[in-house]
């Protein structure tokens, strides 16, 4: 089992390029989800899918898309990257009715 | 708004002794809290959790404490170790409207725990 898998690991952008960030579960979770780290603000949910062919906005959507492609995948994507998505990114999982979720080892994006 | 707050940036302990890390909360619907460590360049893992019917949790070193009068929680690790040394987050989540599933994770700032030898 590798549990929650992202790639890529590092990127660096410029202003307006654009990037898909992926995450993959193993554990045939149902619910997935996508999270900013920024120093001194802790972890912050982007976006959430409860299960397959759901997906909904959570405290900091603005600039960022999100596809649930199955139960196993779900990818965050950057139409035009902005400095201010300099972060580090964790996508996590859970299966329905558990309270825990399990996180990947994350991605950390620099846009200058 | 800042519903689950760690007001300690940081916390220093000698190995052998306690240590005690605190999180505040402001949501008094939240059902499910946890707590996470984070080595740096590593995902969050997940260390352990209390539903809001109890009122503590163990699990060997590691105990949960919850005063939900206080919306307070606090981690006591009992003896720490210099391996403890880690970013600790604290997380709380509520149940859905069927009362099935738990959502999304709102999670405090962090502290940076440090225990010497």
């Amino acid at each position: 089992n590798a549990g929650v898998t992202q790639t890529p690991k590092f990127q660096v952008l410029k202003t307006g390029q654009s990037m898909t960030l992926q995450c993959a579960q193993d554990m045939n979770h149902n619910s997935m989800y996508w999270y900013r780290q920024d120093p001194g603000m802790g972890l912050r949910l982007i976006y959430y899918s409860a299960s397959e062919g759901t997906t909904d906005k959570g405290e900091v959507p603005n600039g960022y898309n999100v596809s649930r492609l199955n139960k196993r995948e779900f990818s965050l994507r950057l139409e035009s990257a902005a400095p201010s998505q300099t972060s580090v990114y964790f996508c996590a999982s859970n299966r329905q009715g558990v309270g825990e979720q399990y996180f990947g080892p994350g991605t950390r994006l620099t846009v200058t | 708004d800042q519903q689950v707050k760690q007001n300690s940036p940081s916390l220093s302990v000698q190995e052998g002794r306690i240590s005690i890390l605190n999180c505040d909360y402001t949501n008094s619907m939240f059902d499910y809290f946890l707590w996470y460590k984070k080595y740096p360049a590593e995902g969050p893992t997940f260390l352990i959790s209390i539903s809001s019917i109890k009122d503590k949790n163990e699990d060997g070193r590691f105990t949960v404490f919850l005063n939900k009068s206080a919306k307070h929680l606090s981690l006591h690790i009992v003896p720490s170790q210099p391996g403890d040394s880690a970013v600790y987050f604290c997380a709380a989540t509520l149940l859905n409207a069927g009362g099935t599933s738990y959502g999304k994770l709102t999670f405090g700032q962090g502290t940076i725990l440090t225990v010497h030898p």
